[in-house]
C-alpha cells in the first residue's frame, strides 16, 4: 500500500461545477499538507499549504486536512476551462529539515466548456 | 524573481549516449531536489542535495546516474549509458532552508532514449 493514496481520475466535470479532489495516506505524523497543479509538460505549481487541520481558503480554492481520518481535500468553486491539470497532493512530517516531500500519484482534472 | 530553471527542455539520445540534464535553484534556495516523473511511478525523489552537499541519493536508481552541485547555482544530473528505459520527465526543484519549506519546481527535461 502507498503511503498517500489518490484517485487517478480522469475526473470529467462541466464547467461552473464544483470539484472535489481527495487524497489518504497512513503516516500519522504527516503535518504539513501542499497541493500541486500540474499542466501538461509543465512542473508542478505549488497551489495550497496548510499546516494540521482545518481549512484554508484562496480564492476559489479551499483546502481542507481531516487529521482524524488521514484524509485531505481541495475544493475547486466555479470551475474553469483553465482549472484542466493534474492535482498532485504532497505532504511531511514535523521537523522535517529535509523538505522532503511524499507525494501522491496526482488526479487529472477535465473541466468542459 | 526567476523560478527553477531547467535544461535542455526535450533530449532525444540513442541508447549507451551520455546525457546530463541542468538545473539552475531560486537564487538564495539551499535545497534542490531531482525527480523523475513516469505514469506508472508518479514523482520519485532520485536525490537531493543542501548547500550543495547530497544528502540522500537513495532514489537513484542505479549507478549509471550521477548527480552534481558545484555551486549554489547550478546542478547536473548525469546518465551513462543511457538506456531506453530511463525515458521519463526529469525535474529539479528547490526550497529555501527551513523546516518544512514548500518546494518550487522546475518545467522539467523530457528525455527519450531510443
Amino acid at each position: 500500500q502507498k503511503e498517500v493514496e489518490q484517485d487517478p481520475g480522469p475526473l470529467s466535470v462541466p464547467e461552473g461545477a464544483i470539484v472535489s479532489l481527495n487524497c489518504t495516506y497512513s503516516n500519522s505524523a504527516f503535518q504539513y499538507f501542499m497541493w500541486y497543479r500540474q499542466y501538461s509538460r509543465k512542473g508542478p505549481e505549488l497551489l495550497m499549504y496548510t499546516y494540521s487541520s482545518g481549512n484554508k481558503e484562496d480564492g476559489r480554492f479551499t483546502a481542507q486536512v481531516d487529521k482524524s481520518s488521514k484524509y485531505i481535500s481541495l475544493f475547486i468553486r466555479d470551475s474553469q476551462p483553465s482549472d484542466s491539470a493534474t492535482y498532485l497532493c504532497a505532504m511531511s512530517d514535523y521537523n522535517n529539515a529535509g523538505n522532503m516531500l511524499t507525494f501522491g500519484g496526482g488526479t487529472r482534472l477535465m473541466v468542459k466548456p | 524573481d526567476a523560478g527553477v530553471i531547467q535544461s535542455p527542455r526535450h533530449e532525444v539520445t540513442e541508447m549507451g549516449q551520455e546525457v546530463t540534464l541542468r538545473c539552475k535553484p531560486i537564487s538564495g534556495h539551499d535545497y534542490l531536489f531531482w525527480y523523475r516523473q513516469t505514469m506508472m511511478r508518479g514523482l520519485e525523489l532520485l536525490i537531493y542535495f543542501n548547500n550543495n552537499v547530497p544528502i540522500d541519493d537513495s532514489g537513484m536508481p542505479e549507478d549509471r546516474f550521477s548527480a552534481k552541485m558545484p555551486n549554489a547555482s547550478f546542478s547536473t544530473l548525469k546518465i551513462q549509458p543511457s538506456e531506453p528505459r530511463d525515458s521519463a520527465v526529469y525535474f529539479c526543484a528547490s526550497s529555501l532552508t527551513g523546516v518544512n519549506q514548500p518546494q518550487h519546481f522546475g518545467d522539467g527535461t523530457r528525455l527519450s532514449i531510443l
